[in-house]
């Protein structure tokens, strides 16, 4: 089993849809949960952090269970240029990050 | 002003050859770090470094040989390269301040085709 597992995808959606992304992580001592960005043939960055009571950022909320070891990112009022692969990333000791195949999100006018 | 940066960005090589790719960063991180990215397996942790002259293993280090004299750069070489090494190869660092939530930024990547 991996240890972070996100559906692949591609999410097709419209212009101003929203979408929802899972991702699930096996390590429960994990201690930090990002969503990275990446785009066609790029390096990823850093979309958000993921903080145990939840977050927002503009269109973009991350969600934190840990209980159930799962990761949300919510995509509100999707744009164009939202079109990316979106990967889960879990952090364990020291600074070493786990990261998942990502999610392809596809936003199409 | 340039950050992390990777050369070369594409290399194709043979089959048996030594290849070095390298990492340069200009911010004084403490943390290096080298990622392949392969379909289906996003990406892996080959090698990092938390200071000049401290390397560890990732998840996926056979084959492969890191160094770090100088803060700065982190050049990683493939001893005798192979067909299953074809892939792409980020370098990223990362500050090591004392926070759980330290972005990790990458370079551009460097495409590596093994013949």
């Amino acid at each position: 089993r991996k240890e972070v597992e996100q559906d692949p995808g591609p999410f097709n959606v419209p212009e101003g849809a929203t979408v929802a992304f899972n991702c699930t992580y096996s390590n429960s001592a994990s201690q930090s949960f990002f969503w990275y960005r990446q785009d066609c043939r790029k390096e990823p960055k850093l979309l958000m952090s993921v903080y145990s009571s939840g977050n927002e950022d503009g269109r973009f909320t991350a969600q934190l269970n840990r209980a159930s070891q799962y990761i949300s990112l919510l995509i509100r009022d999707s744009k164009l240029s939202d079109s990316a692969t979106y990967l889960c990333v879990v952090k364990g000791y020291g600074n070493k990050l786990v990261f998942g195949a990502g999610t392809i999100l596809r936003v199409k006018s | 002003d340039a950050g992390i940066t990777q050369s070369p960005r594409y290399k194709i090589t043979e089959t048996g050859r030594q290849v070095t790719l390298m990492c340069h960063q200009t911010w004084s991180h403490s943390y290096m770090f080298w990622y392949r990215q392969d379909l289906g397996h996003g990406l892996r942790l080959i090698y990092y470094s938390a200071a000049a002259d401290i390397t560890d293993k990732g998840e996926v280090p056979d084959g492969y040989v890191v160094s770090r004299s100088k803060t700065e750069n982190f050049p990683l070489t493939l001893e005798s390269a192979t067909r299953s090494q074809t892939s792409v190869y980020f370098c990223a660092t990362t500050s090591g301040r004392l926070s759980s939530y330290n972005e990790q930024f990458f370079g551009p990547g460097t495409r590596l085709t093994v013949l």
